[in-house]
């Protein structure tokens, strides 16, 4: 497609359940970033990837949270166990390289009741 | 996506007049800085950036001031349009320390344009 797609775009689910959140790049975009956004707040990095590696992984609020990218395309987010707190959008950017501008997906609402 | 910022900081303009859209970054380490626009239910989009290296850039209708001694930057819509309406959010980073993946958010303000 043109732009940074995601899947789904709601997402309900019941505290405790797993939940896994997909996001498909521009197609030749090297990098890849996942954000959080809370209800009236700004973005809150969380995780990007250079090709299918992780450089840099501290904004993962806890061990509950987790990503990967395969074949330097789509990458999944997965949240385990999840909490009340977790709801939020949740936003995946790509670009071409790291220091390039990023263009960002319409986002995953996920609401964990 | 879902709307956001039910309870951000609100400007309200009408059509036809300039807004100045301020923001106060923290790091001053971060010598590139960015303005997003987010309309309801959709991502962010990049408006104009710029590099501590200037204190204004021009783009279509946007300007954007920075000012390093204060840490302060603003966005300046000119002719402010309905199609303006949305949040629009700073990001800050530095180039330098190899962080630029890493952008830094502001809370974001709600543009709202009356007729």
């Amino acid at each position: 497609g043109a732009g940074v797609s995601q899947s789904p775009s709601n997402k309900v689910t019941e505290k405790g359940k797993d939940v896994e959140l997909r996001c498909d790049p521009i197609s030749g975009h090297t990098a890849l970033y996942w954000y959080r956004q809370r209800l009236g707040q700004g973005l809150e990095f969380l995780i990007y990837f250079q090709g299918n590696s992780a450089p840099d992984k501290s904004g993962l609020p806890s061990d509950r949270f987790s990503a990967e990218r395969t074949g330097e395309s789509v990458s999944t987010l997965t949240i385990q166990r999840t909490q009340q707190e977790d709801s939020a959008v949740y936003l995946c950017a790509s670009s071409f390289t790291v220091n390039n501008e990023q263009f960002f997906g319409p986002g995953t609402r996920l609401t964990v009741l | 996506g879902e709307s956001v910022g039910l309870h951000l900081p609100t400007l309200s303009v009408q059509e036809g007049d300039n807004s100045i859209i301020n923001c106060a970054y923290s790091n001053s380490a971060s010598d590139y800085f960015i303005w997003y626009k987010q309309e309801s239910g959709k991502g962010p989009q990049f408006i104009i950036d710029i590099r501590s290296n200037m204190d204004k850039r021009q783009g279509q209708r946007v300007t954007v001031l920075l000012n390093k001694t204060v840490k302060h930057l603003s966005l300046q819509i000119a002719a402010t349009q309905p199609g303006d309406s949305a949040v629009y959010f700073c990001a800050e980073t530095s180039m330098n320390t190899g962080t630029a993946s890493k952008l830094t958010f502001g809370t974001g303000t709600r543009l709202q344009v009356t007729l």
